[in-house]
């Protein structure tokens, strides 16, 4: 069974600079995540999604970040403009429906200069 | 603010002994209970997840609950230098969206 994916799995760009993230979850799950960690930190949970439809976003920082999952399947995570204090790795997980366990991407490591 | 608090380390055992890693949290409604192992420059991976107070055993790994305490740990018997890695805590809590909320993690080092 192949795992999450993700791309790309490493970013540098500048402070204001627009960068965008993409993740393909595992075949059949319902449920896809964005988690942000920072270094020496647990992953934070940015958003959730439940097929096509948003289930949380209350640490999403929506003046900058915004995610979206088209048909219910892959998704796409933007930063518009992008902080230093966005560099972090930008973790994709999904599930098969909430409340069962997670498994996560690989993650884009993004650095913001 | 729901929290999930863990001793950051580094924890630091030779081979062959238990490691004891271990995790508190805040939210009594808390529901499910996991254990990610995350290797340095990787994505966290599951070790063991658990529902119910008591112990569940998975090879040298055991995890123990108990909600009256709001406590969970790890156990890993016969540690290995392979088992060096953060391991990070995490809990859904109550609520209707099951948020899965980690906390900062453990450092094991396992000294040959």
């Amino acid at each position: 069974e192949a795992g999450v994916a993700q791309s790309p799995r490493y970013k540098i760009i500048e402070k204001r600079q627009s960068v965008a993230f993409w993740c393909n979850p595992i075949s059949g799950h319902a449920t896809l995540y964005w988690y942000q960690q920072i270094l020496g930190q647990g992953p934070k949970l940015l958003i959730q999604f439940q097929n096509n439809g948003v289930v949380d976003d209350s640490q999403l920082p929506k003046d900058r970040f915004s995610a979206e999952r088209l048909k219910g399947v892959d998704s796409t995570l933007k930063i518009q403009p992008a902080k230093l204090e966005d560099s972090a790795v930008y973790l994709c997980a999904s599930s098969l429906v909430v409340k069962e366990t997670q498994y996560f991407g690989p993650g884009t490591r993004l650095l913001v200069l | 603010q729901k929290e999930v608090e863990q001793n950051s380390g580094p924890l630091s055992v030779p081979e062959g002994a238990i490691a004891s890693l271990n995790c508190t949290y805040s939210d009594r409604g808390s529901q499910s209970f996991f254990w990610y192992r995350q290797y340095s420059g990787k994505s966290p991976e599951l070790i063991m997840f658990i529902y119910s107070n008591g112990d569940k055993e998975d090879g040298r790994f055991t995890a123990q609950l108990n909600k009256a305490s709001q406590y969970v740990s790890l156990l890993i018997r016969d540690s290995q230098p392979s088992d060096s890695a953060t391991y990070l805590c995490a809990v859904i809590s109550g609520g209707s969206n099951y948020k899965l909320t980690f906390g900062k993690g453990t450092l094991l080092t396992v000294n040959p």
